[in-house]
């Protein structure tokens, strides 16, 4: 497709179990966002991708939380031990590059935990 | 840090109403800013965007004008339709804090009525 695609669209889960949710970015695009929006703290960085440079994790809550990107691609975001508090949509972005350029956005995932 | 301050909804207008949602923000440097819309049930769609002080951005019928002198980029949209109901969320990314991630505004719900 022409647009960043995630899945899955909604996920239910007991606290406790781990977690995995994939991101496709746009094909070409060389940087891949993460960011959740909840309802108390709006829309929060997560983690950042850039070509093959290193991650900029700063806005990962807690280390229960990760991320990976293979092949310059597709993503997958990890947690781990989830806590009701993690309830949110999570929302991947790609874009060409930084510099300003626009950040395209998936439809996100629906996490909820019970 | 970077910060980004909208104006708190909800915004209730008639059909063919002005809109004005207010932005402003706080960064040092030369921030890029943009303006994104979420329609009820999808993810985030960018509206417009302006890279530099009195860049104006504009898309369907939508306005902003990057005013680094009130450090300001409110959207302004001369007549609105029901179509336009959605949450729209101001953002802005690089200046001091670089082009890692968007720094997002609470979004302002708004509501137009036939």
């Amino acid at each position: 497709g022409a647009g960043v695609s995630q899945s899955p669209s909604n996920k239910v889960t007991e606290k406790g179990k781990d977690v995995e949710l994939r991101c496709d970015p746009i094909s070409g695009h060389t940087a891949l966002y993460w960011y959740r929006q909840s309802l108390g703290q709006g829309l929060e960085f997560l983690i950042y991708f850039q070509g093959n440079s290193a991650p900029d994790k700063s806005g990962l809550p807690s280390d229960r939380f990760s991320a990976e990107r293979t092949g310059g691609s597709v993503s997958t975001l990890t947690i781990q031990r989830t806590q009701q508090e993690d309830s949110a949509v999570y929302l991947c972005a790609s874009s060409f590059g930084q510099g300003g350029q626009p950040q395209h956005f998936g439809d996100g995932t629906r996490l909820s935990i019970l | 840090g970077n910060s980004v301050t909208q104006m708190e909804g909800p915004v209730t207008l008639s059909e063919e109403a002005f809109l004005t949602i207010n932005c402003t923000y706080t960064a040092t440097g030369y921030p890029s800013l943009f303006w994104y819309v979420q329609y009820p049930g999808e993810g985030l769609q960018l509206l417009l965007k302006a890279t530099k002080a009195d860049d104006k951005g504009s898309n369907k019928g939508f306005e902003a004008t990057y005013r680094k002198e009130t450090t300001s980029f409110h959207l302004e949209k001369g007549s609105v339709q029901v179509s336009d109901s959605a949450v729209y969320f101001c953002a802005l990314s690089g200046g001091s804090g670089g082009y890692n991630k968007l720094i997002f505004g609470a979004g302002t719900r708004l509501a137009v009525h036939p």
